[in-house]
């Protein structure tokens, strides 16, 4: 099992520019994440999907917009990148919680976008 | 509002010196979860442990060990003889039962940076 896989694993784009950031993971989970984290700051919840067909905003989702491709697959797009988007961007799955339990996550190895 | 505080920005040891890491949290709720993450240099995040609300036992996995304390609300990580390979950033993260519809979404502290020197 690959676990979580992102690509790419680095960019730059010129301000203004679009990209999307690809997710996927092999573990059959149902929910799944997008954390930036930037120096200093820990990581910080961009978007979600708890389930297939459902996503939903995070704590700082502005400037970005995600699609749940299906249960394996969950993207995130920069419609016009800007500079105060330069960090390193997480993507993370895991199982659905059952019986209030909550599962861990597990992470992609990451993707370091710099913005110019 | 912070939700989970790491107040150590940075820690150095020399190795073998035992080390402990503070977590202090905040939440209304009283199920709950918490996580310790460690990010060494090569920058992947690491699953290192995950405690709910309510199994306040301690634990020990090898040189590792937590301390949860409901009572103040800390969720300490104690590593044990460190090692040069135990230098990486470690996160504490939180959990809420309220976000259920959010798939648990985690609420991370900023992180407590290790430097073991031999």
């Amino acid at each position: 099992n690959a676990g979580v896989t992102q690509t790419p694993k680095f960019q730059v784009l010129k301000t203004g520019q679009s990209m999307t950031l690809q997710c996927a993971q092999d573990m059959n989970h149902n929910s799944m994440y997008w954390y930036r984290q930037d120096p200093g700051m820990g990581l910080r919840l961009i978007y979600y999907s708890a389930s297939e067909g459902t996503t939903d905003k995070g704590e700082v989702p502005n400037g970005y917009n995600v699609s749940r491709l299906n249960k394996r697959e969950f993207s995130l797009r920069l419609e016009s990148a800007a500079p105060s988007q330069t960090s390193v961007y997480f993507c993370a799955s895991s199982e659905a919680p059952t019986g209030g339990s909550s599962y861990e996550q597990y992470f992609g190895p990451g993707t370091r976008l710099t913005v110019t | 509002a912070q939700k989970v505080t790491q107040a150590q920005t940075e820690i150095s040891v020399v190795e073998k010196e035992d080390v402990t890491l503070d977590c202090v949290y905040e939440t209304r709720d009283t199920t709950y979860y918490l996580f310790w993450y460690k990010q060494p240099p090569s920058g992947e995040l690491v699953f290192l442990i995950r405690r709910n609300s309510f199994d306040e036992q301690n634990e020990i996995s090898g040189r590792y060990s937590w301390n949860f304390q409901k009572s103040t609300s800390s969720f300490n990580f104690t590593i044990t003889a460190s090692q040069v390979v135990d230098s990486a950033v470690y996160f504490c993260a939180l959990s809420e039962a309220r976000n259920s519809n959010s798939g648990y979404a985690l609420n991370f502290g900023k992180g407590t940076s290790l430097l073991v020197t031999p």
